[in-house]
């Protein structure tokens, strides 16, 4: 079984600061690692995803988070946040070997203040 | 290219009744699952639908059950309403490739009140 643990449930920034989500994952087997993004009232978008390979993976819009094993950590960052970036994250996991369940933490809310 | 659409988007029932949420998969999509999502909580794996059969399930009573249809859409059926089932429920479409990293992608969801 897996599990995910974001550490902070609110996290309040100002614009144009640096932010750090932070996610870690429990899992007996190997996993695949996900950070989706929901906007008020509105479904899950992905960000983005780590399956192999560099262990950090960037998004098209200036987010980026690194795998780390030995921490088994997957910690989201942006150097330079917008108010269009408030929004809830959540990190995932799935089981590699074609499960498609997705493990979910409970989600962070990431305010960002003018 | 229209993603996943869900209906109805909120709704209102009583306790005991018992409601039914549809979904339609993202074009060229043959997968279905849906989430649980509680206010204040993140999304919880209900069950997915492949090839029209259940292929896997979470930890939810039987009260929840489900449908594919020969089109790929879904339903999700819910028995026996109860206070504790108020939430956004969420349909998620892929298209199976054996590979548990392909990309899942989510409807807006269905605001389910019970009262």
């Amino acid at each position: 079984a897996q599990s995910v643990t974001q550490l902070d449930s609110q996290v309040p920034v100002f614009e144009e600061a640096p932010v750090e989500l932070r996610c870690n994952y429990s899992s007996s087997v190997s996993v695949y690692l996900f950070w989706y993004v929901q906007y008020p009232n509105q479904g899950l978008q992905l960000l983005l995803k780590y399956l192999s390979g560099s262990t950090l993976v960037e998004s098209i819009n200036g987010f980026e988070a690194e795998f780390n094993k030995s921490q088994t950590s997957f910690h989201l960052r942006k150097p330079s946040v917008h108010i269009s970036d408030t929004a809830e994250y959540f990190c995932a996991v799935r089981e590699q070997g074609g499960s498609e369940k997705l493990v979910f933490g409970k989600g962070t809310k990431l305010t960002v203040n003018p | 290219d229209a993603g996943v659409t869900q209906s109805p988007t909120h709704l209102i029932k009583t306790r005991g009744q018992q409601v039914t949420l549809r979904c339609s998969p993202k074009s060229g999509h043959d997968t279905v699952s849906w989430y649980q999502q509680a206010l204040g909580q993140g999304p919880q794996f209900i069950f997915q639908y492949y090839e029209e059969e259940e292929r896997q399930r979470g930890n939810f009573p039987d009260r929840f059950s489900g449908h594919q249809f020969p089109n790929y859409s879904s339903e999700l059926n819910v028995n026996a309403l109860l206070l504790g089932d108020s939430a956004l429920y969420l349909c998620a479409s892929s298209l199976y490739q054996g590979f548990s990293g392909n990309t899942i992608y989510f409807g807006e969801g269905s605001w389910l009140t019970v009262v």
